[in-house]
């Protein structure tokens, strides 16, 4: 089946640590994003690609670097530069227009010990 | 720029109940609309969307939605609930043209009572 994965599930970082947060995906899809989730506060965009080797910020871009080297990944890394990286992160894919909808992985937890 | 807001940040209803939770958006033209659910710990899952045509949109797990252009709201709305509906629910609006990137409100977290 189509679908995206993100993995780890979990991840424990250290103070100090860089870190990457992987996300795959077989559906064909040009456009991927990451969103950042903290309770009560919806989902925040952090980065966007449209396309391979292009990506844009969100608004919620520092302290976090993204790489789209091929169609079906999209990696995430959480610098040591982010100061408060504890939260739920999901990555997600759009084909086509806006209207098609998106496609959302599993999503990963990272907490900083 | 576009938002959304959800007003209601919990709501309870007892199983069988009717539910209606709540959503309007801040955009110059008609956007594209969508609400998804989530569980604990879980991705997203498209529930309904509208774009064009109906203003009454039909999707999965008996859920239903109303455009109304007028009052800038696409409320989500289930006859009777059950105690699996029991979940966190996010409205999401993306423009209609341009780089279609979607604005989530904050959600609306639903209980269910036996």
């Amino acid at each position: 089946d189509g679908g995206i994965t993100q993995s780890p599930k979990y991840l424990f970082r250290k103070e100090g640590q860089n870190v990457t947060l992987s996300c795959e995906q077989n559906l064909n899809h040009d456009a991927m994003y990451w969103y950042r989730q903290d309770p009560g506060q919806g989902l925040r965009l952090i980065y966007y690609s449209q396309i391979v080797n292009d990506f844009q910020k969100g608004d919620i871009a520092e302290g976090y670097s993204v790489s789209r080297e091929k169609k079906e990944s999209f990696p995430l890394t959480v610098t040591s530069a982010q100061k408060n990286p504890t939260a739920f992160y999901l990555c997600a894919s759009r084909t086509g227009t806006g209207h098609a909808g998106y496609t959302f992985g599993s999503g990963t937890r990272l907490t900083v010990v | 720029a576009q938002s959304v807001t959800q007003p209601d940040i919990h709501i309870t209803v007892s199983e069988g109940a009717s539910l209606e939770l709540r959503c309007n958006y801040s955009y110059g033209a008609t956007p594209y609309l969508f609400w998804y659910v989530q569980s604990p710990g879980q991705g997203l899952q498209l529930l309904l969307k509208y774009f064009s045509g109906d203003t009454l949109v039909q999707g999965i797990k008996g859920f239903e939605a109303e455009f109304k252009r007028s009052q800038s709201s696409f409320n989500l709305r289930k006859p009777s609930v059950h105690w699996s509906d029991a979940a966190e629910y996010f409205c999401a609006v993306v423009p209609s043209g341009g780089s279609y990137i979607p604005t989530f409100g904050r959600g609306t977290s639903l209980i269910v009572h036996p």
